[in-house]
């Protein structure tokens, strides 16, 4: 079992809808949560970061954390064409020199 | 705007070259990462390193070794380029405060 777990969609929506995005981890010890969006041909860039359990939001993304199920999720509203990306989850049990787990990715698209 | 630069965005090499893929922060980031990035295996780290000099494996360090002679470059270095070597390469960088990897735009490296 990988100890992080991604759809990898590809999830398509309509322009303007609400998107959510989902990964499940094994690891108990995980508490600093990201999730990043990656365009085509280009390197993965930090979308949101988030320590323990909660919500973050910023703009139209919102950052959900739930360690008792060991899930997190990333809501996107009013979602627009340029949202389709690849969206990465990553988490690690610390800060500072730990390494980043990573999510398979979850391909979205939104048509107009 | 802070930045991980790496040197060629497309490389095509013979098999058996010696490859190298250059990578430099200007963040004074003491960590830096390099993966491989294979659709439906998502991001595979191959080394990493916590300080100048200092190098640690990753998940499949096999086939690669990386240098870090000074802080802001590590340069990840392919001994004998193989076909299944053909993939995009992602170097990251982070600072000991955490907060998440900035990645450069990736190396896509074709082996043929």
């Amino acid at each position: 079992q990988k100890e992080v777990e991604q759809d990898p969609g590809p999830l398509s929506v309509p322009e303007g809808a609400i998107v959510s995005l989902n990964c499940t981890y094994s690891n108990s010890a995980f508490q600093y949560f990201m999730w990043y969006r990656q365009y085509s041909r280009k390197g993965p860039e930090l979308l949101m970061y988030t320590y323990s359990s909660g919500n973050k939001e910023d703009g139209r993304f919102t950052a959900q954390v739930d360690k008792s199920s060991k899930y997190i999720s990333l809501f996107i509203r009013d979602s627009q064409p340029s949202d389709s990306a690849t969206y990465l989850c990553a988490m690690s049990a610390f800060a500072s020199t730990d390494k980043l787990i990573f999510g398979t990715g979850t391909r979205l698209q939104v048509f107009p | 705007d802070v930045k991980v630069t790496q040197s060629s965005r497309y490389l095509v090499k013979r098999t058996g070259e010696k490859v190298f893929l250059e990578c430099v922060q200007d963040m004074d980031h003491e960590n830096m990462f390099w993966y491989r990035q294979d659709p439906g295996l998502g991001l595979r780290l191959i080394y990493f390193s916590y300080d100048v000099k200092m190098k640690e494996k990753g998940d499949i360090p096999e086939g690669y070794s990386v240098s870090r002679e000074k802080k802001e470059r590590f340069s990840l270095i392919l001994e004998s380029a193989s076909t299944n070597q053909t993939s995009m390469y992602l170097c990251a960088s982070s600072s000991l405060q955490g907060h998440g990897y900035t990645f450069g735009s990736g190396t896509r490296l074709t082996v043929v």
